[in-house]
Parts: structure tokens; sequence; C-alpha cells
């Protein structure tokens, strides 16, 4: 049990489709992240939420679209992706946006994108 | 272009034996730096972690060493176990940044 999880594990869809990804936390933090993580590349951060509100769109299509309702869930929508959007989509959470406490990650949607 | 990288994306050692894994980053202003593990089929488990007013910071079997003139650390695990196979990846942070930034990761394989 990792304290932050993710659904659902494995995801196909196709170009014309919209899904959602869920994440939630039972750590009692403040701020939660959505990561990317492409085969031979760097975790790249997309969004960041600070007590539900978003702090950080790291230049990332509008296909791509995040919601906070509250600080324990995160959901991304997805539409219109293309197949270069297939990776690993990784939750997280921490105390606070401060860079001084690690990340605590979930494991993650594989999202296959055909 | 990659501020933080991990030139060496396996390594194999012998159960018992030293792993040295190691990570060098461009940016001086990163002051607070962190190792990652992560199992297939997991996300990424926080490690150990140091900042950057420590050279060394060490936790069990998993010492972590930051050489700042280098722009360099490394991740010692002694001894090194089978259950340590798994990939690790280093990251770095600015206080006066917005995020993390993390190398590509090096796949470890402790052979029994």
């Amino acid at each position: 049990e990792t304290g932050v999880t993710q659904t659902p594990r494995h995801l196909v869809m196709g170009m014309t489709n919209k899904k959602s990804l869920k994440c939630e936390q039972h750590l009692g933090h403040n701020a939660m992240y959505w990561y990317k993580q492409s085969a031979k590349k760097p975790l790249e951060l997309m969004f960041v939420y600070n007590f539900k509100e978003q702090t950080e769109n790291n230049s990332v299509p509008s296909r791509f679209s995040p919601e906070c309702p509250n600080s324990s869930h995160l959901f991304l929508h997805l539409h219109t992706l293309q197949p270069e959007d297939s990776a690993l989509y990784l939750c997280a959470s921490s105390p606070s946006t401060g860079l001084d406490s690690p990340l605590h990650f979930g494991n993650g949607t594989r999202l296959t994108v055909t | 272009d990659q501020q933080v990288k991990q030139n060496s994306p396996s390594l194999s050692v012998q159960e018992g034996r030293i792993s040295i894994l190691n990570c060098d980053y461009t940016n001086s202003m990163f002051d607070y730096f962190l190792w990652y593990k992560k199992y297939p089929a997991e996300g990424p488990t926080f490690l150990i972690s140091i900042s950057s007013i420590k050279d060394k910071n060490e936790d069990g079997r998993f010492t972590v060493f930051l050489n700042k003139s280098a722009k360099h650390l490394s991740l010692h695990i002694v001894p090194s176990q089978p259950g340590d196979s798994a990939v690790y990846f280093c990251a770095a942070s600015a206080n006066t940044g917005n995020q993390f930034y993390f190398g590509t990761g090096t796949s470890l394989t402790v052979i029994p």
C-alpha cells in the first residue's frame, strides 16, 4: 500500500476516445502532481496542484485536462490523444509544494493509445 | 536539455558486494537531491536524500555522497542484496525553482 492509489492500472484507448485517470491519496498531503514517464526518458512534470489550486502547468497540450476537486483526489481527463502519448502516468503527493521533501508516488497508469 | 543525468542504464553486481550508482547534474542552483527506487509495475519509492549543506548521508545499507564541485552524486549500497534489484532514479531541486528534475534511471541487478 503506497498511500497513493491510481486507477486504472492499465488503459488502452483509441485516438477519439475520452477517458479519465484517477488518483487518491490517503496521506493528508496538500500538494498533488501528475508526471509522465515515457520509455528511456526522465519523469516529466505535467501539473501541480496545491490546496486544490493549480500552480503549475508544464506546457502540457490541452488534450490533457486535470481536475482536483479536493486535496485528496486528482483526475486527468484525456481526449483525442495521439499514439505518442502512450506512457506511464504517475500521480504523486507531498505535504506541500516546497521542494525540500520527497514525493510519494502511486503505482501509475500504463496508457496505450491506438 | 537534461539537467540530471544517469549515464549508466544498467549495472550488475554480485550479492554481498557494493553497488555504486552515479548521477551528474548541470544546474549549480540545485540544493536538494534524492534517490528513488522503482520495482516493475510499481511507482517510485523514496529511498534517501541529501541537502547541499552535507556531503554524505547514510541510512542503513544506503549512503549518498554529494560532490558539489563536480556536480556529482552517488548512491552506495553495501552489502547488495537480490531484493535491491530495481531501477534507481536520482532527482534534484532548487529552492528557487518549481519542480524536481529526474534522471533516466539505472537498472540494478544483484546476482545471488
